[in-house]
Parts: C-alpha cells; sequence; structure tokens
C-alpha cells in the first residue's frame, strides 16, 4: 500500500499570499495518478486537480500541480477568503487507491 | 447536471450491517465507475472499492473484505454499498464518488452519516 504523507499539517496564511503545499509518497506513484481534493466543513470533497499538473473543469489557475515520482506539489499562487480549507492529495495508479492525511490552510 | 445522491443518516447497534444508496443523474450510469470512500472522524479519506456499473465488476480494498458488499441497479442508476458486522469504529460519513478516469473522482455524493452506538 501507498502511504501518502502531506506536509505541513496545517498552514496559516494571509488573504493574497502564496500557500505550497507537499504530499509525498511511500514509493513511485504510477504514471503520475495523482490528484487533490479541497473540502471544506460539512461538504463533501471537490476535485482540483488530476494528474499531477491538470486543473479540474472549473477550477481557478492560481491552483496549480506539479511533481513526478513519489514527490508532489499544489501551489495555490495568491490565496482567496473561500480557499482556506482542507487539502487531500490522492493516488489512484496502485491498489488500493489511498490518500494522505491533510494539509489544513487556515487564516492567519 | 451530474449528481449523486445519497441516502440518510443512520444509526446501527454493534454488530449490525447499514447500507447506503447513491442514485446517479445527469449521465450515463453504466459509463464510468463509482467508487465509495468512508471518512471517520478527525481520519483521512479511506477508500473501501468499486463498481463498473456496465459490466458489473467490482473491487473491494482488502481491509473491508469479506465485510462490504458493493451492487448496482442500472434500471434505477444507483449504486450500494451495505458494510456488515459493524463496530463503533465504523461510524464516518460514507461517500460514493463518480470515478472519470482510472481513479480520480469528478464528483461526489453529499455522504451519509452512519453512526455505529449500543
Amino acid at each position: 500500500e501507498i502511504v501518502l504523507t502531506q506536509s505541513p499539517g496545517t498552514l496559516s496564511l494571509s488573504p493574497g499570499e502564496r500557500a505550497t503545499l507537499s504530499c509525498r509518497a511511500s514509493q513511485s506513484v504510477t504514471s503520475s495518478y495523482l490528484a487533490w481534493y479541497q473540502q471544506k466543513p460539512g461538504q463533501a470533497p471537490r476535485l482540483l486537480i488530476y494528474g499531477a499538473s491538470s486543473r479540474a473543469t472549473g477550477i481557478p489557475d492560481r491552483f496549480s500541480g506539479s511533481g513526478s515520482g513519489a514527490d508532489f506539489t499544489l501551489t495555490i499562487s495568491r490565496l482567496e477568503p473561500e480557499d482556506f480549507a482542507v487539502y487531500y492529495c490522492q493516488q489512484y495508479g496502485s491498489s488500493p487507491i489511498t490518500f494522505g492525511q491533510g494539509t489544513r490552510l487556515e487564516i492567519k | 447536471q451530474v449528481q449523486l445522491v445519497q441516502s440518510g443518516a443512520e444509526v446501527r447497534k454493534p454488530g449490525a450491517s447499514v447500507r447506503v444508496s447513491c442514485k446517479a443523474f445527469g449521465y450515463t450510469f453504466t459509463k464510468y465507475a463509482i467508487h465509495w470512500v468512508r471518512q471517520a472522524p478527525g481520519q483521512r479519506l479511506e477508500w473501501m472499492g468499486w463498481i463498473n456499473p456496465g459490466n458489473g465488476n467490482i473491487k473491494y480494498s482488502e481491509k473491508f473484505q469479506g465485510r462490504v458488499t458493493i451492487a448496482r441497479d442500472t434500471s434505477a442508476s444507483t449504486a450500494y454499498m451495505e458494510l456488515s458486522s459493524l463496530r463503533s469504529e465504523d461510524t464516518a460519513v460514507y461517500y460514493c464518488a463518480k470515478d472519470a478516469y482510472n481513479g480520480w473522482y469528478d464528483y461526489w455524493g453529499q455522504g451519509t452519516l452512519v453512526t455505529v452506538s449500543s
């Protein structure tokens, strides 16, 4: 099973700042089959990025994904108030599908 | 538009079973797999298994093998997840999610809270 470790656990930033979230896998993720989701309290996760770097439909271009192998990054270029949430990475290249433990992005 | 609508919250005693439904709207149900993912309080998302509604193929996570059953009714565009031998650690929000391609999820149900308590 591929274990995904996200860092930091909590990130405190202000609107307008840049956020960099990390997702590290215990082994290489097949074909960069890595996705990022945003989750707000009481809501289901929302797809942001798939294939490590492809933005999902309707996702603003301030969200970008990068990385390969076992190291991946989600970057939010300029934080908007609605971006403060929990972010999860997911690998879907190997069974079982696994998720990271999440990074909480909070307003400083 | 695409929507996945899940059944309502459930309360069960330890040892019982629960079935959660997930009805699909706005797309051809048989063309895309449906996955089941759960989220226990304060825990990460946990994949349970998936079903291909078109051919009925199913894959379960080894963690839940023997306790989970996933099924579908194509005439009703509905997928089901049944979990048996419930214990307190199964208290969680259970989600269905539509597989866009190869295992990433473009749409999720609203979630169903299952509470296991004596």
